[in-house]
């Protein structure tokens, strides 16, 4: 079965400093992972996605991930966070086989400070 | 703008009624997926069509059904609706039937059962 972890539920950091969101991952086949970002009272966009080519992922606004098969992990990180930024983050786990639907990390939410 | 609209964009109802949402798909998108997200539970899967036909079925009570007509627009029936099934419903739409697809989601309908 697949699961996935984010280990922090709330993140906060101050404008220009870097991000860092964290996630685990549980899958029995080689998964497909996937970052989506979520703005109040929007839908969910997708950020970037892992699917077994490259294992450093980068995705739109900034944001990149890198899959560690040995750590079972799909951090996402941006160097430099922006006041836009603040949303929450959900981490996404599918298998890279079958029909088995995304499985929703609870998500983080990331507030950006001033 | 992800291109999928989803109507209405909020719904009051009460315990016992019985409601529809509306999702239109991106222009050339065949599959459609069902979301409900509510604080308690985070965003769940509830169910995918691919062209008309039924793919994949997550975590959706008996008491909802959903359906994709020809021109590929969907509708999730709510029936005996519960003070629990108050939640954001995304709707989201992808290319194929292949869930590694990107899905691009609509703005939500925010179901609030009183």
């Amino acid at each position: 079965a697949q699961s996935v972890t984010q280990l922090d539920s709330h993140v906060s950091v101050s404008e220009g400093t870097p991000v860092l969101l964290r996630c685990n991952y549980s899958s029995s086949y080689s998964p497909s992972l996937f970052w989506y970002v979520q703005h109040p009272n929007k839908g969910l966009q997708l950020l970037l996605k892992y699917t077994s080519a490259a294992t450093l992922v980068k995705g739109i606004n900034g944001f990149e991930a890198e899959f560690k098969k040995s750590e079972t992990s799909f951090h996402l990180t941006k160097p430099s966070a922006h006041m836009s930024d603040a949303a929450e983050y959900f981490c996404v786990v599918s298998p890279f086989s079958g029909n088995t639907p995304l499985v929703f990390g609870k998500g983080t939410r990331l507030s950006v400070i001033a | 703008d992800s291109g999928v609209t989803q109507t209405p964009k909020h719904l009051i109802t009460a315990t016992g009624q019985r409601v529809t949402l509306r999702c239109s798909p991106r222009s050339g998108d065949l599959s459609v997926y069902w979301y409900q997200q509510s604080l308690d539970q985070g965003l769940q899967f509830l169910i995918q069509y691919y062209n008309g036909e039924e793919r994949a079925k997550g975590n959706i009570l008996e008491r909802f059904s959903a359906q994709q007509f020809p021109d590929l627009h969907s509708e999730l029936n709510l029936s005996s609706l519960e003070l629990g099934d108050s939640a954001l419903y995304f709707c989201a739409s992808s290319e194929g039937q292949g869930l590694v697809n990107e899905q691009f989601f609509g703005p939500g309908t925010r179901l609030t059962v009183l």
